[in-house]
């Protein structure tokens, strides 16, 4: 079965722009999870959605934004881009709708890098 | 103060050496207590999880959790040169897969021939 996609794979932005990207979760799978990852900061919590609807959210500005489509696909948007956002931004979907021991499958990432 | 701490390493070691790695944490809320294994261009994949306190065998790894001192562990016997990735520990209230896991910074293992 297919893992979890990423795209675009490597992504250059300029400050002040914005950026999207999309993650495709397994078949079947209805949770999406975004993470932002730095050597600095390591994997850090940005949102996860359900059903279309955002569940839980981590402590990142409104700048970073998201949505989940009924067909399970994910877009996060990041606005007004500064160099600190550059990162690895990774994607993971699982099964589960509530807590317990499903796991999350992790996608490759999306490098992104603001110059 | 981060809620979950993890020496970055950089670990390295001779094939069939044991490793150790080890995170502690602050949040008592903690249940679920993972271990990832991120390779180089790719996301993480669980290696193993346990809930509460206690240990867990999956072959040549063994999950330990210490609720009472906020302490997990990782152990690798018998290392191979394929183990060599970042060792990620991560952590949750609710579950593997729902709502939010805190990481840790993730160790960078390397176990040469």
């Amino acid at each position: 079965k297919a893992g979890v996609t990423q795209t675009p794979r490597y992504l250059i932005k300029t400050r002040g722009q914005q950026v999207t990207l999309s993650c495709s979760p397994i078949s079947g799978h209805r949770s999406v999870s975004w993470y932002q990852q730095t050597p600095g900061q390591g994997l850090q919590f940005l949102f996860e959605y359900f059903s279309e609807t955002q569940r839980n959210k981590g402590n990142f500005p409104g700048r970073f934004s998201g949505r989940q489509f009924s067909n399970s696909r994910s877009e996060m948007n990041v606005s007004t881009l500064e160099l600190g956002d550059s990162a690895l931004y990774l994607c993971a979907s699982s099964l589960a709708n509530t807590g317990g021991d499903y796991e999350q499958y992790f996608g490759p990432g999306t490098r992104l890098t603001v110059t | 103060q981060k809620e979950v701490e993890q020496d970055p390493g950089p670990l390295s070691v001779p094939e069939g050496a044991i490793v150790s790695l080890n995170c502690t944490y602050s949040n008592s809320a903690f249940q679920y207590f993972m271990w990832y294994r991120q390779y180089s261009r790719k996301g993480p994949e669980l290696l193993m999880y346990t809930y509460s306190s206690g240990n867990k065998e999956d072959g040549r790894f063994t999950a330990q959790v210490d609720k009472s001192s906020k302490y997990i562990s990782l152990f690798i016997r018998d290392s191979q040169p394929s183990d060599s990735a970042t060792y990620l520990c991560a952590m949750s209230r609710y579950g593997t897969s729902y709502g939010k896991l805190t990481f840790g910074q993730g160790t960078i293992l390397t176990v040469h021939p």
